[in-house]
């Protein structure tokens, strides 16, 4: 089993431009979950999904928007880039709701935006 | 808002010492969780404990949580430099759908 799969690594992007990050899970977890992590911080939850076709806003959630078209991947779009969004940002699933479980981390992706 | 905050923010120790972390919350909660993080990967679950448990261990780690002091620790014996990372605490409210709010981390450093 790969895990949790972030797609691409690295990106650098000029503002103003667009981007789609990629998360793959091959657990058949229902619950994923975008996440953006800043120096000295923890993480900051963007958006989840609690299964198929659902999204709900996070606790910073503007600026970014999602797709769960297919219960394995969570799609996360920037519309826009701007500089505030310079961050590494990580994927995660579970299969129920932290109440009940751990959740499983891509290796994330280092985004720049310039 | 961050719920944990964790102290000290950064750690350093020598190969063998114990690593004590300590991390403080501000509401009630289901459970609360560590994860390590090494450096440029993402992070890895360590341990989770319920709100009705005191004590857990897991190979060299043993987290204790105090709810009604609102904090939890997080304690490696025997430290090897491959422990070198960040640990988070992250917490599980006890209403309706529940999701992990992590606190800042503590940055441990273990020298041979």
């Amino acid at each position: 089993n790969a895990g949790v799969t972030q797609t691409p690594k690295f990106r650098v992007l000029k503002t103003g431009q667009s981007m789609t990050l990629l998360c793959a899970q091959d657990m058949n977890h229902e619950y994923m979950y975008w996440y953006r992590q800043d120096p000295g911080m923890g993480l900051r939850l963007i958006h989840y999904s609690v299964g198929e076709g659902t999204t709900a806003k996070g606790e910073v959630p503007d600026g970014y928007n999602v797709s769960r078209l297919k219960k394995q991947n969570f799609l996360l779009g920037l519309e826009s880039a701007a500089p505030s969004q310079t961050s590494v940002y990580f994927c995660a699933s579970s299969p129920r709701d932290a109440s009940y479980n751990e959740q499983f981390f891509g290796p994330g992706t280092r985004l720049t935006v310039l | 808002s961050q719920q944990g905050e964790e102290d000290p923010q950064a750690l350093s120790i020598q190969e063998g010492e114990n690593a004590t972390m300590n991390c403080s919350y501000k509401t009630s909660i289901n459970n609360l969780q560590w994860y390590r993080q090494n450096s440029g990967r993402g992070l890895v679950h360590l341990i989770l404990i319920r709100s009705n448990e005191r004590e857990k261990h897991s190979g060299r780690l043993r987290v204790t949580l105090d709810t009604s002091k609102k904090s939890s620790s997080l304690l490696i014996t025997a430290s090897r430099a491959a422990d070198t990372a960040s640990y988070f605490c992250a917490t599980a409210g006890n209403t309706g759908f529940q999701k992990l709010v992590f606190g800042t981390g503590t940055r441990l450093l273990v020298s041979p």
